[in-house]
């Protein structure tokens, strides 16, 4: 059935614009990071991760940025392409968790030609 | 490489029919296979974890004889959802590791689960 919930949190970038997500995690023991695209109807799919000794690990046109003093995780994309267009979740792992994830909240991204 | 297969994508069914989705790690061994539950415009709901050979352990809240949770195999975990109800219709997605908690997790691309 349908469920009443939280509507997500929409960014709206033009084409070639960089995009700026961000996320609050909820575990200062978390220790491993990862963000995560979905398309619609389909299954998360990995973008970057990053562990908790680091505060910016670089991928081809994605940087993850952690700052575990407040608890904040940020992915920006350069040159936004419309094949960007998804929601975007963030997870955190705690070690002892069993490799649990927790994800946020996510954020739709919608990229304008 | 690590590609995760759901099946079916896609499943209409009666209220009070018991419905199987089968996860597979198509080119990796799955040590340990996941399940989440995620509703229309919101987050991914993990429902439990499965370790190969062992029982499931279930999330809180999650009634583990209305979702039973085999994983007999290194590739392969299926989720029975039994005597399904409306309220059950959801997306279901599975997804698998290799590593514990030092590799990411690779995903399906989810079961569309809808009960009349």
């Amino acid at each position: 059935g349908e469920s009443v919930g939280l509507h997500l949190p929409t960014l709206s970038v033009q084409e070639g614009d960089n995009s700026i997500i961000n996320c609050a995690y909820s575990n200062s023991a978390s220790d491993y990071f990862i963000w995560y695209k979905q398309e619609s109807g389909k299954g998360p799919q990995f973008i970057i991760d990053i562990r908790s000794n680091m505060d910016k690990r670089q991928g081809q046109r994605v940087t993850v940025l952690l700052n575990k003093t407040v608890k904040h995780l940020s992915l920006q994309i350069a040159a936004t392409q419309p094949g960007d267009s998804a929601v975007y979740f963030c997870a955190e792992i705690l070690p002892w968790g069993g490799g649990k994830l927790i994800f946020g909240q996510g954020t739709e991204l919608s990229v304008k030609p | 490489g690590a590609v995760v297969s759901q099946h079916p994508s896609w499943v209409i069914c009666k209220s009070g029919t018991s419905v199987k989705i089968e996860c597979r790690s198509l080119d990796f061994q799955a040590t340990t296979m996941f399940w989440y539950r995620q509703f229309p415009k919101q987050s991914l709901m993990l429902m439990a974890t499965s370790n190969e050979g062992s029982k499931a352990t279930y999330e809180q809240g999650v009634e583990k004889d209305k979702f039973l949770i085999n994983h007999a195999s290194l590739t392969l975990s299926t989720l029975t959802v039994t005597s399904a109800h409306p309220e059950d219709s959801s997306f279901y997605i599975c997804s698998a590791t290799s590593g514990g908690g030092n590799q990411p997790q690779h995903f399906g691309d989810g079961t569309r689960l809808s009960i009349l």
